[in-house]
């Protein structure tokens, strides 16, 4: 496809069970990023992929989070018991390898909301 | 933590009127960023200014960066309705190109 895709766009879960979220980055672009954001709020990093390279998962809130990359494309961010402070829009945005212009190109995001 | 912070946190104007949204930064940057968010999903990128730039226009928006001050300008001119959104700087540090930083936008409503 021509932009980054994310499923579900929605997900409502109960608290307590494990979710998957699914990023496709643009073909080609070997830096891939998850974003968490609360509503009204600004983007919390969360973690970055980058060719190769062991991600960065500084941004990550707890051990209950962790993502994959295959191949180097498709990601998935798994968020074990889910808590209701969980509940955000998670973005996933893909970018370039090297490039010092670091444009991210964004997905349209996955709703989840804990009950 | 953030890197940017914006503000002012919401503005609202008029169609026709111009409007002025501000970011500061703490850290030594290569680049600045201006995306837009528009109904909480994703975002796009609208601007970049580098580092040893001071001034850059793209249409309609003018961006500004003073690294000594640290702080970035965005301008939208002559604004319309479908201007409405969330807009957001964003930030790389200066020895890691590749991870951004965003701050924590500003709301920005244009009635018409």
């Amino acid at each position: 496809g021509a932009g980054v895709s994310q499923s579900p766009s929605n997900k409502v879960t109960e608290k307590g069970k494990d979710v998957e979220l699914r990023c496709d980055p643009i073909s080609g672009h070997t830096a891939l990023y998850w974003y968490r954001q609360s509503l009204g709020q600004g983007l919390e990093f969360l973690i970055y992929f980058q060719g190769n390279s062991a991600p960065d998962k500084s941004g990550l809130p707890s051990d209950r989070f962790s993502a994959e990359r295959t191949g180097g494309s498709v990601s998935t961010l798994t968020i074990q018991r889910t808590q209701q402070e969980d509940s955000a829009v998670y973005l996933c945005a893909s970018s370039r390898q090297g490039s010092i212009h670091n444009e991210q190109f964004f997905g349209p995001g996955t709703r989840l909301t804990v009950l | 933590s953030q890197q940017g912070e914006e503000d002012p946190q919401a503005l609202s104007i008029q169609e026709g009127e111009n409007a002025t949204m501000n970011c500061s930064y703490k850290t030594s940057i290569n680049n600045l960023q201006w995306y837009r968010q528009n109904s909480g999903r994703g975002l796009v990128h609208l601007i970049l200014i580098r580092s040893n730039e001071r001034e850059k226009h793209s249409g309609r928006l003018r961006v500004t960066l003073d690294t000594s001050k640290k702080s970035s300008s965005l301008l939208i001119t002559a604004s319309r309705a479908a201007d409405t959104a969330s807009y957001f700087c964003a930030t790389d540090a200066l020895y890691n190109t590749d991870k951004l930083i965003f701050g924590t936008g500003t709301r920005l409503q244009v009635f018409p």
